[in-house]
C-alpha cells in the first residue's frame, strides 16, 4: 500500500534563509513522486516531479527535490525563501502503473517572515 | 501546458438544493478525471475516479447518490451535490490525466482552480 508522510504540518523561515519540508513515502511499487503548492483557495499548482529518471529533481520557484530511495525520502528545499513562497505544500505519492490514484500528505504550511 | 478549467470557483445555496460543478480539460482530452474534497486546512482527500462514457468509481464512504458524477465527453466532467447539506459544505477539487508518452506531462495531474461550496 502506499502512504506518505510529511513530517511537519507547519515550518517558519526567515526570508532569504533555506527552505526544507520534509517527505517520507512508502510504496509497493516503483513510485512517481509530486511535490504541489497551493495558495489559499486556490487549486494546486505542482513545482516538480520524481518519475524513475534523475534523483535530484529541480522544479519551478527553485525548488528542487531529492529522491532517495534507501531513506524512503523525498524532501522538498529551496536555498532561499520568498514572501511568495508562503503557502500549503503537499507531497503526493502514485503508482506509475495501475490506477493512477494519487495520495496526498497532509500538507506543511510554509511560513515566511519578514 | 495543460490547463483544468473549473466553474464555478464559489457557490452558495440554500440546504436541500443540488448544485452542480464543472470540470473541463482545455487543451488535452482526459479519458480519466479525479475529484478530490478538501476540509478547512487539512488535505485533499479522493472522492472519487470519473471515467469517460462509464459510471464513476467512488472511493470507500462517499455516497454515489450524494455526489453524482458525469463523464459524457472527453474534456467535461460534472460533481452534482445533490440536497446539499451544511456538512457538505466544503473545497472541491477536479483534476485530469496527461497520460501517455515519456514527456514532461507524463502520468501528471493537472488540476482545477476548486469550487468552495457553501450550503446555508
Amino acid at each position: 500500500a502506499q502512504s506518505v508522510t510529511q513530517l511537519d504540518s507547519h515550518v517558519s523561515v526567515s526570508e532569504g534563509t533555506p527552505v526544507l519540508l520534509r517527505c517520507n513515502y512508502s510504496s509497493s511499487y516503483s513510485p512517481s513522486l509530486f511535490w504541489y503548492v497551493q495558495h489559499p483557495n486556490k487549486g494546486l499548482q505542482l513545482l516538480l516531479k520524481y518519475t524513475s529518471a534523475a534523483t535530484l529533481v529541480k522544479g519551478i520557484n527553485g525548488f528542487e527535490a531529492e529522491f532517495k530511495k534507501s531513506e524512503t525520502s523525498f524532501h522538498l528545499t529551496k536555498p532561499s525563501a520568498h514572501m511568495s513562497d508562503a503557502a500549503e505544500y503537499f507531497c503526493v505519492v502514485s503508482a506509475t502503473s495501475g490506477t493512477y490514484k494519487y495520495i496526498f500528505g497532509t500538507g506543511t504550511r510554509l511560513k515566511v517572515l519578514a | 501546458g495543460a490547463v483544468v478549467s473549473q466553474h464555478p470557483s464559489r457557490v452558495i445555496c440554500k440546504s436541500g438544493t443540488s448544485v452542480k460543478i464543472e470540470c473541463r480539460s482545455l487543451d488535452f482530452q482526459a479519458t480519466t478525471m479525479f475529484w478530490y474534497r478538501q476540509f478547512p486546512k487539512q488535505s485533499l482527500m479522493l472522492m472519487a475516479t470519473s471515467n469517460e462514457g462509464s459510471k464513476a468509481t467512488y472511493e470507500q464512504g462517499v455516497e454515489k447518490d450524494k455526489f453524482l458524477i458525469n463523464h459524457a465527453s472527453l474534456t467535461l466532467s460534472t460533481l452534482t451535490v445533490t440536497s446539499a447539506h451544511p456538512e457538505d459544505s466544503s473545497f472541491y477539487i477536479c483534476s485530469a490525466r496527461v497520460s501517455g508518452g515519456q514527456g514532461s506531462g507524463a502520468n501528471v495531474l493537472t488540476f482545477g482552480a476548486g469550487s468552495r461550496l457553501t450550503v446555508l
